[in-house]
């Protein structure tokens, strides 16, 4: 079974570019998660869904960061204008309800580095 | 809102030893679950073990146990027979069992270096 799927691996882009990162969950996973880590901040939860609805957004840093989940196999983190500081890996996860299996699997991570 | 704190950024263990790492957290809820994961340089989070707070019974994965303190709201991992793999971040995590709110809450990590 192909666990959470993430792309891209790598990204190298220049201030003020337009970044997606793309993430498919585990199939029939209704909790999506996209977190953010850093040396300076650890692990930080930027945004999770449940059954494609964004529950908590609170943790998304400015306007320049938009999520989307248009259907419950594939979801999209965005940053536009990326800066410097957005430098990151990016990290996808999903899960099932707490009470049906509570384990969150997480992707390989996306590299980001903003230059 | 739940806060989980590892007050230990950093810890050795000579190989074949035993190992504690803290964990502990806040919360005002019952029911909830508590997570080790591991992540090692490749930076793949590999989950280590969980505990259902509703169970008094700690939790056991071969070499990987927990010492769960309820009212203590202390959750500790202990790595017996240290190996070189073992060498990684482990991260304390938290999720309710709420209806509402079912994120996951993680610690800041603690570095775990396995001397040969």
């Amino acid at each position: 079974d192909a666990g959470v799927i993430q792309s891209p691996r790598h990204e190298v882009t220049e201030m003020g570019q337009e970044v997606t990162l793309r993430c498919k969950p585990i199939s029939g996973h209704d909790y999506l998660f996209w977190y953010r880590q850093t040396m300076m901040r650890g692990l930080e939860l930027l945004i999770y869904f449940n059954n494609n609805v964004p529950i908590d957004d609170s943790g998304m840093p400015e306007d320049r960061f938009s999520a989307k989940m248009p259907n419950a196999s594939f979801s999209t983190l965005k940053i536009q204008p990326s800066e410097p500081r957005d430098s990151a890996v990016y990290f996808c996860a999903s899960s099932l309800q707490a009470h049906s299996g509570n384990t969150i699997y997480f992707g390989e991570g996306s590299w980001l580095t903003v230059v | 809102a739940q806060t989980v704190t590892q007050s230990q950024p950093e810890m050795s263990v000579q190989e074949a030893e035993t190992v504690t790492l803290s964990c502990t957290y806040d919360t005002s809820e019952s029911d909830y679950y508590l997570f080790w994961y591991k992540q090692p340089p490749s930076r793949q989070m590999i989950l280590v073990i969980r505990q259902e707070a509703y169970k008094q019974q700690n939790a056991t994965e071969n070499r990987f146990s927990v010492n769960f303190q309820k009212a203590a709201k202390s959750f500790s991992l202990k790595i017996s027979d240290s190996q070189l793999g073992d060498a990684a971040m482990y991260f304390c995590a938290y999720r309710s069992a709420d209806n509402y709110g079912q994120n996951f809450v993680f610690g800041p990590g603690t570095r775990l270096s396995v001397l040969p």
